[in-house]
């Protein structure tokens, strides 16, 4: 079926570190979303590209639309501590009208 | 605006019984969708109503049922209920689905325990 990768599961960092997840998928993507997750919250909206190619910035928050709009990636820069959480993707595969979430990765990060 | 609201918020049933989860979503959103979110699965994608049509229906067996009212509100079933069925049951409401920016805002959840 219709999949979304997301890698790694889970990440474990130094305050101050960068942080980088992957998302990929199997067949080609309208757009993607990025949520993020704090223990015990809900998922929260964070961005969504649609270009081939988009970078976009939130602060120390970088995300990547690739080329062939199969792949994305969520960098942060310098994490701290509130960045800890869960941080997934969500694809809408072309052609369809549904969101398919990856499976998140977890960021801890040691102060 | 208010948020999306879910109720109840914390659920403790057996198994055999059903349950009904409830979601109100943010005001002029007409697209609800429900997800499964537990440990192990990460979010599993259930269904999504609009305007009180199932438009998507994921992975899940007959037992999960859904339906949406004139005014946005939907509901979930859960009939027979299964140990495995404990999850946090997330809903999301977004303006349209169709085309464009149709971020999703999710509810605090429904923790569903099943003894």
């Amino acid at each position: 079926g219709q999949q979304v990768m997301q890698i790694p599961q889970y990440q474990h960092v130094q305050e101050g570190e960068d942080f980088t997840t992957y998302c990929n998928s199997s067949t080609t993507l309208s757009n993607i979303q990025w949520y993020k997750q704090r223990p015990g919250g809900h998922p929260v909206f964070l961005i969504q590209l649609v270009k081939s190619g988009e970078v976009k910035k939130q602060k120390r928050l970088t995300f990547q639309f690739g080329e062939a709009k199969k792949n994305s990636s969520l960098h942060i820069t310098a994490t701290q501590t509130t960045d800890v959480g869960t941080y997934f993707c969500a694809g809408k595969i072309q052609g369809a009208q549904k969101l398919v979430f990856g499976q998140g990765t977890r960021l801890t990060i040691n102060p | 605006k208010a948020g999306v609201t879910q109720t109840p918020r914390y659920l403790i049933k057996t198994r055999g019984q059903q349950v009904t989860l409830s979601c109100s979503p943010i005001s002029g959103h007409r697209s609800v969708s429900w997800y499964q979110q537990t440990p192990g699965q990460g979010l599993q994608f259930l269904f999504e109503y609009f305007s009180e049509t199932q438009r998507n229906k994921g992975n899940f067996p007959g037992r999960f049922s859904g339906r949406q009212f004139s005014n946005s509100r939907s509901e979930m079933n859960v009939s027979t209920l299964e140990l495995g069925d404990s999850a946090l049951y997330l809903c999301a409401s977004s303006f349209a689905v169709f085309r464009g920016s149709y971020e999703q805002y999710f509810g605090p959840g429904t923790r569903l325990t099943v003894t």
